[in-house]
């Protein structure tokens, strides 16, 4: 198993570019995660979906957040236009339907916005 | 909702040194407990989790930790850490049955000296 697969790993885009975060969740995993680490704030849950519905889209910062999950196999988090506060790393995470056997998080892609 | 408390958050200790960092949750029903390490420049990794059973938990690389739900804790320990314990760990609670919403507490940074 590849694990949960996130691209790219490093992102650097000029303030008000548009930035497409990819993530590829284990195979038969039916919730994904999406989560931003920084300093300031550690680890923040932004949104999540079940069976590629959204169902806790609260943790979105502002409207020029979006997510998606086109299939059971895919998942894009963009951000547009985009700002140097949203320089952080992106985390993806996926698990089975009972959360008990816990996350498997991505290798996360590293945002840098100038 | 339920919430998350790490009181350390940053820790040093020197090699063969035994491990205890404190987690404290709040939430009145049942939970299901994680903790998740992240060393430098990686992704979180699971540690260990408890869902019910021997309050005792043991995980890899010689971690455990133990759920005394009269504390609302989860203390995770180690009698002899190593330099390669270095890194950032998080406890995440989340409420059993149903609900897949995982809070994570700040975390702490253990630094083990050679």
């Amino acid at each position: 198993d590849a694990g949960v697969i996130q691209s790219p790993r490093h992102e650097v885009t000029e303030m008000g570019q548009e930035v497409t975060l990819r993530c590829k969740p284990i195979s038969g995993h039916d919730y994904l995660f999406w989560y931003r680490q920084t300093m300031m704030r550690g680890l923040e849950l932004l949104i999540y979906f079940n069976n590629n519905v959204p169902i806790d889209d609260s943790g979105m910062p502002e409207d020029r957040f979006s997510a998606k999950m086109p299939n059971a196999s895919f998942s894009t988090l963009k951000i547009q236009p985009s700002e140097p506060r949203d320089s952080a790393v992106y985390f993806c995470a996926s698990t089975l339907n009972r959360v008990r056997y816990g996350y498997t998080f991505g290798s996360g892609t590293r945002l840098t916005v100038v | 909702a339920q919430s998350v408390s790490q009181h350390n958050h940053h820790v040093i200790l020197s090699e063969a040194a035994s491990l205890e960092l404190g987690c404290n949750y709040s939430y009145g029903g049942t939970v299901n407990l994680f903790w998740y390490v992240q060393y430098p420049g990686q992704h979180l990794q699971l540690l260990l989790k408890y869902f019910s059973g021997d309050p005792l938990v043991k995980g890899i690389k010689g971690f455990e930790a133990e759920f005394i739900k009269s504390k609302f804790s989860f203390n995770l320990r180690k009698p002899s850490v190593q330099w390669s314990d270095t890194a950032e760990y998080f406890c995440a609670v989340n409420p059993s049955g149903g609900y897949q919403k995982v809070t994570f507490g700040t975390g702490t940074k253990l630094q083990v000296i050679p």
